[in-house]
């Protein structure tokens, strides 16, 4: 069975740090891979969505890039975090072919507050 | 652009309560639909997931409905139980075409505590 992971579950960063959050998918192989941002308010955002080893789409602009080094690892950076970056942050997982289901599977999330 | 919706934002229901949750959306065109729940500081767990031909499905307790023609989606919960409590959210995936880009776009969620 498949399963997806996400590391650290809470991070506490100053202003102006650098961030890398990760992500690694078991079970299965080429995932489609999301990162979705959780504010409080506002609902699920997404993020970044990658379909292969080094191929990135960015949906919105932002503080924030996105890297996938590997097939099942997803990993979301910043050079310098912005108060605006607090939120919980929600990576997922969908099966690789167009045509299926495309049910999309979360991870446990991280929570990052910046001070 | 799609749009959904989720109303009310929070329901409090005694234990034992037949409920019905409610998600609309403003785009017809989608793929599919899933209702996923979320436990306080917690990931989405999938709950059910509608196809766009597809008008309900079932799991245990639960059974989601759509109706892709009026924009709307309901999650009945039979016999509500306290560990039902938490925040249900809908998401529709967009467009005729299912591949990554296609966006899942979720509503703000329903947060429901059953009391005992």
């Amino acid at each position: 069975s498949q399963t997806i992971h996400q590391w650290p579950a809470t991070l506490v960063q100053p202003v102006g740090s650098p961030l890398s959050l990760e992500c690694t998918v078991e079970g299965t192989s080429n995932p489609n891979l999301y990162w979705y941002r959780q504010a409080a308010g506002r609902g699920l955002q997404l993020l970044f969505y990658s379909v292969g080893i080094g191929q990135i789409s960015s949906e919105v602009p932002q503080n924030l890039s996105a890297s996938r080094p590997q097939d099942r690892q997803f990993i979301l950076s910043s050079k310098k975090l912005l108060l605006s970056d607090s939120g919980f942050y929600l990576c997922a997982w969908s099966p690789p072919l167009a045509g299926t289901l495309n049910e999309q599977f979360f991870g446990p999330g991280t929570r990052l507050t910046v001070l | 652009k799609q749009e959904v919706t989720q109303i009310p934002a929070a329901l409090s229901v005694p234990e034992g309560e037949n409920l019905v949750l409610n998600c609309s959306f403003t785009d017809s065109a989608i793929y599919n639909l899933q209702w996923f729940r979320q436990d306080p500081g917690k990931g989405l767990t999938s709950l059910l997931l509608i196809q766009s031909s597809q008008r309900e499905q079932t799991s245990g307790r639960l059974n989601a409905s759509l109706d892709k023609s009026s924009g709307r989606s309901t999650l009945y919960i039979a016999a509500s139980q306290p560990g039902d409590s938490a925040t249900y959210l809908c998401a529709v995936l967009g467009g005729h075409y299912t591949g990554a880009n296609s966006k899942l776009t979720f509503g703000k969620g329903i947060t429901l505590s059953v009391r005992p």
